[in-house]
């Protein structure tokens, strides 16, 4: 299994551009999970999905995030207009749920994309 | 509500000892409890988690560890710290009776440090 994929690994950008995250999920997974890492706030949940459904976006900080999943295999994360408090590396998870109390749902992790707003 | 905090921002000790990283925990019903840990520049990784039964969990690379419900606890453990194990650990919890919620809640994380 290739595990959670995510591109890009890198993104550099200019303030007030629109910048756009990319997660493919291990296949088979339901859920997919959007977090963001600073050193100031630690790791922070900014969105989950079930089933493509989003479930709890109460993290995404503000109008300028957006995140999508159109299908089982494919997620985005979009930023416009970034602004440099943005800077931070947002990392993607996926995991199984089978919807009851039994399932754990441990969460696999992609290697994360590093965003830097300048 | 779900809370996890680990005291200790960070954790020094040689190799060849035993190291724990401690993890408490705040949850309405039973936890769901994991460990991840991560190597600079990459992504979580899974290490062990408790679900029910046996309170001592064993993982990966090594490392264990201890439910107490009493204590509200799961610190993670090892018997023999290896300088490769130098990293920055997360206690994870998810309360097992809130199914409409499947996210976990994380730690701040302890890092962890291994003197050769």
């Amino acid at each position: 299994d290739a595990g959670v994929i995510q591109s890009p690994r890198h993104e550099v950008t200019e303030m007030g551009q629109e910048v756009t995250l990319r997660c493919k999920p291990i296949s088979g997974h339901n859920s997919l999970f959007w977090y963001r890492q600073t050193m100031m706030r630690g790791l922070e949940l900014l969105i989950y999905f079930n089933n493509n459904v989003p479930i709890d976006d109460s993290g995404m900080p503000e109008d300028r995030f957006s995140a999508k999943m159109p299908n089982a295999s494919f997620s985005t994360l979009k930023i416009q207009p970034s602004e440099p408090r943005d800077s931070a590396v947002y990392f993607c998870a996926s995991s199984f749920s089978s919807g009851g109390k039994a399932s754990t749902d441990t969460q696999y992790f992609g290697p994360g994309t590093r965003l830097t707003v300048l | 509500a779900q809370s996890v905090a680990q005291p200790e921002d960070q954790v020094n000790v040689a190799e060849g000892n035993p190291l724990t990283v401690k993890c408490t925990y705040s949850v309405s019903g039973n936890p769901y409890l994991f460990w991840y840990v991560q190597y600079p520049n990459r992504g979580l990784q899974f290490l062990l988690k408790y679900i029910t039964g046996d309170n001592l969990v064993k993982g990966s690379y090594g490392f264990e560890a201890e439910f107490n419900k009493s204590q509200t606890s799961f610190h993670l453990k090892k018997p023999s710290a290896l300088v490769s194990d130098s990293a920055l650990y997360f206690c994870a919890v998810r309360d097992r009776g809130d199914t409409g919620r499947r996210a976990l809640t994380f730690g701040s994380g302890t890092r962890l440090q291994v003197q050769p």
